[in-house]
């Protein structure tokens, strides 16, 4: 079945390193993405990897993908105060282009 | 700005009533999208479109209906409301279907249902 689950809150200090979890149920799942929502805005793709690689970096973003484990991973480096947003992971699977979300993880940068 | 248009931002309506949201997709983009984000559900995928034709559905009630047309903009009719519609609905869109193509998505409509 789909199904994404992350952790819900994560309060990081500006500066450190943020690492926010998810893991996901559907092995066929194609490609994994990392969406940013702020306060009263829509989606923004942040990035995504395809099934088939086990890290991408982009910048301050690097995720990291555990197939085996069906876990995946941002991290994102010297954290900052606009970085405060809700954090999404989700699937697409290989049988159509919807997008399955997790619950989205909040993440507070203190300065 | 990713290009993604939806109107109106945010409905206010009773209970029984009919809505339309409107989404414009991105210049070129033949693909569209509707999600609901809701509190309890958080956000689902409700249908898809491409080209003018239905091509995936998921948790989308019976109440609810889309339509996709020639100019490629989309309409979302939610009938026959009930308190718990109550919801922000995205509309996205992508250049085509299936792949690694972005979804690019709306600023949402923020449904109040009283």
């Amino acid at each position: 079945g789909e199904d994404v689950e992350q952790s819900l809150f994560l309060s990081v200090r500006e500066g450190d390193s943020s690492v926010i979890n998810c893991t996901y149920t559907d092995s066929s799942s194609t490609y994994l993405y990392w969406y940013k929502q702020e306060p009263g805005a829509g989606l923004q793709l942040l990035t995504y990897i395809f099934s088939n690689m086990d890290m991408k970096q982009d910048q301050r973003l690097t995720v990291l993908l555990n197939k085996k484990d069906k876990h995946l991973s941002l991290r994102i480096a010297d954290t900052q105060t606009g970085d405060s947003a809700i954090y999404f992971c989700a699937e697409s699977l290989s049988y159509g282009n919807k997008l399955v979300f997790g619950a989205g993880t909040i993440l507070r940068v203190k300065s | 700005d990713s290009g993604v248009t939806q109107t109106p931002k945010h409905l206010i309506t009773a209970t029984g009533q009919r809505v339309t949201l409107r989404c414009s997709p991105r210049s070129g983009d033949l693909s569209v999208y509707w999600y609901q984000q809701s509190l309890d559900q958080g956000l689902q995928f409700l249908i898809q479109y491409y080209n003018g034709e239905e091509r995936a559905k998921g948790n989308i009630l019976e109440r609810f209906s889309a339509q996709q047309f020639p100019d490629l903009h989309s309409e979302l009719n939610l009938s026959s409301l009930e308190l718990g519609d109550s919801a922000l609905y995205f509309c996205a869109s992508s250049l085509s279907s299936g792949g690694a193509y972005e979804q690019f998505f709306g600023p949402g409509t923020r449904l109040t249902v009283l």
